[in-house]
This record gives structure tokens, sequence and C-alpha cells, in this order.
């Protein structure tokens, strides 16, 4: 069953830094993989996604995420960090539902002044 | 409004009780998506639809039940509502194996 692993439910960073959110997967067919954004009281909103193609991909709000085969990982990052990215942050796996989504379990961002 | 819409935004309600948490989209999507968030869990899939009368479950169906009559709306029941069903539901839409739209969720408490 396809499954992804969030490293690390809060993450803490320096406005300016570089964002690192870690995500690990696991599937038994070529994945597609999301990073979802969730703003406070309300639904998720797409980052950016890997479906096919080049590996490097780049979403809203100057995110990117690389996929990378060999070590089963789509980390999202982002060179500097604004006070307005402190949210919560969901990837997820295609899954053999009907199309639905196996979510990890989120990681808080956290920016700070 | 184009999009997808939940209704209600919040409901509170006793155990036992019957709960309907509705679910529209103006996209014309075939695949519908019921999802539930609790803390520590991330979401899970409860219910999925690929089409007008045609309904699976996913991880974590029961006590729930869904209908699809019509391409743009997934109902979602809660047949006796339990302490343990208070969550935040959300619903989403897609045309495929690509990025799935949510709705604005529904904050259910169940006392």
């Amino acid at each position: 069953a396809q499954s992804v692993t969030q490293l690390g439910s809060h993450v803490s960073v320096s406005e300016g830094a570089l964002v690192l959110l870690r995500c690990n997967y696991s599937s038994s067919v070529p994945p597609y993989l999301f990073w979802y954004v969730q703003y406070p009281n309300q639904g998720l909103q797409l980052l950016l996604k890997y479906t096919t193609g080049a590996t490097l991909v780049k979403g809203i709000n100057g995110f990117e995420a690389e996929f990378k085969k060999s070590e089963t990982s789509f980390h999202l990052t982002k060179p500097s960090a604004h006070m307005s990215d402190s949210d919560e942050y969901f990837c997820a796996v295609s899954s053999n539902s009907g199309y639905a989504l196996n979510f990890g379990k989120g990681t808080s961002l956290l920016v700070t002044p | 409004d184009a999009g997808i819409t939940q209704s209600p935004r919040y409901k509170i309600t006793e155990t036992g009780r019957q709960v309907t948490l509705m679910c529209h989209q103006t996209w014309s999507h075939s695949y519908m998506f019921w999802y539930r968030q609790d803390l520590g869990h991330g979401l899970r899939l409860i219910y999925y639809s690929a089409a007008a009368d045609i309904t699976d479950k996913g991880e974590v169906p029961d006590g729930y039940v869904v209908s699809r009559s019509k391409t743009e709306n997934f109902p979602l029941t809660l047949e006796s509502a339990t302490r343990s069903q208070t969550s935040v539901y959300f619903c989403a839409s897609s045309g495929g194996r690509n990025e799935q739209y949510f709705g604005p969720g529904t904050r259910l408490t169940v006392t």
C-alpha cells in the first residue's frame, strides 16, 4: 500500500532561513506525490505535485520539491522563509482507492522573527 | 459560485442522532472523496466515489453512509453519531489521478 511519512510534526525556522520539510513515501507503483498547505480553519490547497517528468517541481509561494526515487523522498523546500509561511503542511501520495490520497500526519511550520 | 462547498461549516449534535454533511462541487468532477482530520492522524479517507451511483469504502468507513445520486453532490451521513466521530470533515473532488480540490471543511462536535 502507498503511504507517506513526514519527519517532524513541528518545525521552527527563523524568517529568511531555509525551509525544509521532509517526506518519505512507500509505493508499489510509480507514485504521484503532492504537497498541500492548510490555512487556519480552511481546507487544503495544493502547493505542488509530481506526476511524471522533471523531478524538481516548483509550486506556489516560492516552494519547490524534488522527487528522489533512490531515496523514496519528496522533501519540500523554500530558500527564504516568510512569516506568512507559518501553516500546516501535508505530504500525500496517490493510493489505489479510486485515486484517493494517502496523507502524512502533517508538519506544522512556525516561522519566527 | 464555482468550486466545492460544504455545509454546515459547524455542527454540534448529540450522541445517537443522525447527521448529514453536504458536499457540492460545480466542476463536474467524476471523483469525490470524504476525509476526516484528527490531531495526530492527518487526513484519513472515509468513502470515495468514482461516479454517480458508484461508491466505495476507504480506510475508516464504519458508522458512515454515503450516496451519490448526482455527480455534483456527495452527502455523508452519520447514522448514529458517537463521540469518536467528533472531527473535522473534508470533502474533495478530482477529475482523475491528479490533484484534489478540497472544500472548507465541516467541524462536527458530538456531545
